[in-house]
């Protein structure tokens, strides 16, 4: 089976730094997946690892640590759009096809 | 299309009724997923389609759910005898067929079963 925590909420301030924590126990990986949902609003994609390290996106970073079964990711330079739901997803399967979602971590961004 | 689409966007039913969602896929892509998301909750994956093989659907809840992809394009999901746990957001994405493929989801189904 699989198991995938994450944080149910975190505030943070404009203009600093977050980081959303993420852990999994799988039967299967294939990679993981961090993606944004707005309120309301289809999830997007934000970044996807599948070997250990760091991979660096514009203000978005998201690790992976397969052997602690650990991913996070990353905010910096926090705007007020960035208030949305962060869901870490698990990739699994024969051929890495099948997601499997946490329940998503909830930031608020205050001024 | 210049993105994943689905209908209807509502759909109010009352319990017991049969209803089907469409979904209509990314043109270049192979690959189509059909996930349920409850409010609060990240989205449960029910099934996937490569073209129009069907090679997971583990994650259909019960014998009353099926999808189809007949031509390898649109997709169709069915919920047969509705019941009013089905009530939820009903997502559709699609992707590249490589697996670790960025997904793309559309707008969603929200299906509210009286």
């Amino acid at each position: 089976g699989q198991n995938i925590d994450q944080p149910t909420e975190m505030t943070a301030t404009e203009g600093a730094i977050v980081q959303i924590n993420c852990t999994y126990q799988t039967s299967g990986f294939n990679g993981l997946f961090w993606y944004q949902q707005h309120a309301g609003e289809a999830p997007t994609f934000l970044s996807y690892n599948v070997l250990d390290g760091l991979e660096e996106k514009g203000r978005f970073s998201s690790f992976l640590s397969r052997s602690k079964g650990y991913s996070y990711l990353l905010l910096k330079e926090l705007q007020m759009k960035d208030s949305a739901s962060y869901l870490c997803a698990v990739s699994e399967g024969e051929y890495g096809n099948k997601l499997v979602f946490g329940a998503g971590t909830i930031l608020r961004v205050k001024s | 299309g210049a993105g994943v689409s689905q209908s209807p966007r509502y759909k109010v039913t009352k319990r017991g009724q049969d209803v089907t969602l469409r979904c209509d896929p990314i043109s270049s892509h192979a690959t189509l997923y059909w996930y349920q998301q409850a409010l609060g909750q990240g989205p449960e994956f029910l099934t996937y389609f490569n073209y129009e093989a069907q090679p997971d659907k583990s994650g259909l809840p019960s014998d009353r759910f099926s999808a189809e992809r007949p031509e390898g394009s649109i997709s169709t999901l069915t919920i047969q005898r509705t019941e009013q746990r089905d009530s939820a957001m009903y997502r559709c994405a699609s992707s590249p067929p490589n697996g670790g493929s960025e997904q793309f989801f559309g707008p969603g189904t929200r299906l509210t079963v009286l």
